[in-house]
C-alpha cells in the first residue's frame, strides 16, 4: 500500500482567501484523487488528478474553485478558492497504483472558514 | 434513488458478539467492492476489497457479496471496542477508476 501525507493537516481561514492542500506520495502511483467529506457526512470525490493533464472533476465541481494540479506522479495540490464557511470539511486525498487498485487515503486536511 | 444504501445506524452490539453491516447499490455494472472503516477524526483506512460472489474471509471479518441481489456485507466477529468506528462501503463501476461510498454506518462496540 502507498503512504500518504497531506499537508495542511488543518487550517482556519478567513472568508474570501484561498488555501493550497498538498498531498504526498511515497511511491509512484497512476491515479490520484481528492475527496471532500463534510461534518457527519460520507465521502464525496471532487476530481481525479491526472499527470500532466487537466484534472477530472465530478459534477458540481468546478476548475475555478478547486484548482487542481499533478507535476509527477508522487504529487498533487488542490486549491480552495475564494473561500466561504460553505468550504468547511474534511479534505482528502486518495491513491492507487492502477485503475482498477485499492485506494488509500491520507490523513486529510481539516478546513475551517470563518 | 440512492447508488449505495447502507443499512441505518447507530448500531451497537456488545463485546464477542458478531456485527453485521450492509451495503446495496443500485449499478448492476459494479464490479469491485470495498469496506473502509474511519475511526472518528480519522481517514479512511481499508478492511476488505471483494469482486466475486461469496464470502472472504481476513482474521475477524467476513465479506459477502452477492451481484445478483445487489448487497455487499460485513460481519465482524468477536466484536472488540476498538472496532467501534464509522464503516462505509464503496464500490467502482465496470471501467470506472473513482469509487462511490456509501453514507456509513457508525457501530459502537459495548464492553
Amino acid at each position: 500500500s502507498a503512504v500518504i501525507s497531506q499537508k495542511p493537516s488543518r487550517d482556519i481561514c478567513q472568508r474570501g482567501t484561498s488555501l493550497t492542500i498538498q498531498c504526498q506520495v511515497d511511491s509512484q502511483v497512476t491515479m490520484m484523487f481528492w475527496y471532500r467529506q463534510q461534518p457527519g457526512q460520507s465521502l464525496t470525490l471532487i476530481a481525479t488528478a491526472n499527470q500532466g493533464s487537466e484534472a477530472t472533476y465530478e459534477s458540481g465541481f468546478v476548475i475555478d474553485k478547486f484548482p487542481i494540479s499533478r507535476p509527477n506522479l508522487t504529487f498533487s495540490t488542490l486549491t480552495v478558492s475564494n473561500m466561504s464557511p460553505e468550504d468547511s470539511s474534511i479534505y482528502l486525498c486518495s491513491a492507487a497504483t492502477s485503475a482498477q487498485e485499492t485506494q488509500y487515503f491520507g490523513p486529510g486536511t481539516r478546513l475551517l472558514v470563518l | 434513488q440512492k447508488e449505495v444504501e447502507q443499512n441505518s445506524g447507530p448500531l451497537s452490539v456488545p463485546e464477542g458478539a458478531i456485527a453485521s453491516l450492509n451495503c446495496t447499490y443500485s449499478d448492476r455494472g459494479s464490479q469491485s467492492f470495498f469496506w473502509y472503516r474511519q475511526y472518528s477524526g480519522k481517514s479512511p483506512e481499508l478492511i476488505m476489497s471483494i469482486y466475486s460472489n461469496g464470502d472472504k474471509e481476513d482474521g475477524r471479518f467476513t465479506a459477502q457479496l452477492n451481484k445478483a441481489s445487489q448487497y455487499v456485507s460485513l460481519l465482524i466477529r468477536d466484536s472488540q471496542p476498538s472496532d467501534s468506528a464509522t464503516y462505509l462501503c464503496a464500490f467502482r463501476s465496470g471501467s470506472a477508476r473513482q469509487l462511490t461510498f456509501g453514507s456509513g454506518t457508525q457501530l459502537t462496540v459495548l464492553p
